[in-house]
């Protein structure tokens, strides 16, 4: 059974790094391509970034290209997302996803429960 | 970059069956692949469907996708509605650097 465990709620003020992680069981982790989408409050889903763990091939939103780290660790079969500095903005859900189905960068069929990180001074 | 306009909701009475639509701004919607994903209160993502019209496993056949490029668009149908299909549905497709874009998402009343 295919399962991606996401790492507990956050609670961060403005300023501060955090790295969230989503990890992969039930599947060829490195084999598949793995990503996040953001939820802000009461808003719809927002594609942030997608990695390919065999080789760490990394494609970025332009909207959060230079504003969020996308990486993997195959041998763990985890995925992270970090921030070097968090702004209150950030608040939202963040949904880590794979594609075990197409081998291609192009959609999720596994979705993880969500991480909650809420920025606040 | 192109956009995916769908409407802000739909509603329709149980066992009736009910259209979302998604429309591709610029390009062809046949160009790439169109996927629906189902996000209901509290839960995250479910994916109903792949690939313009691939249901994954577990998915009823209740559900089905399909393109039209006449319209440029993408729909996906749900028939013999449940108080259960009651959610936010996206769509969601690609450009050709494989950047994804979302629908703005369209929720479903069952009433």
């Amino acid at each position: 059974e295919v399962q991606l465990v996401q790492s507990g709620a956050a609670v961060k003020k403005p300023g501060e790094s955090l790295k969230i992680s989503c990890k992969g069981s039930g599947y060829t982790f490195s084999s598949c391509y793995i990503g996040w989408v953001r939820q802000m409050p009461g808003k719809g889903l927002e594609w942030m970034g997608i990695i390919y763990p065999g080789d760490s091939d990394t494609r970025y939103s332009p909207s959060f290209q230079g504003q969020v780290t996308i990486s993997a660790d195959k041998s763990i079969s985890t995925a992270y997302l970090q921030w070097s500095s968090l702004k209150a903005s950030d608040t939202a859900m963040y949904y880590c996803a794979a594609n075990s189905l197409t081998g291609e960068p192009s959609m999720f069929d596994y979705w993880g429960p969500g991480t909650l990180v809420t920025v606040s001074s | 970059n192109f956009m995916l306009t769908q409407p802000h909701s739909v509603s329709e009475s149980p066992g009736k069956t009910v259209t979302i639509s998604c429309t591709r701004s610029s390009g062809s919607i046949a160009s790439n692949y169109v996927q629906w994903y189902q996000l209901r209160p509290g839960s995250s993502p479910t994916t109903v469907i792949y690939e313009d019209n691939q249901r994954p496993s577990g998915v009823p056949d209740r559900f089905s996708g399909s393109i039209d490029s006449s319209s440029n668009s993408a729909s996906l149908t749900i028939s013999g509605l449940r108080t259960e299909d009651e959610a936010e549905y996206y769509c969601q497709s690609y450009d050709i650097s494989s950047h994804w874009v979302f629908g703005g998402g369209t929720k479903l009343t069952v009433l």
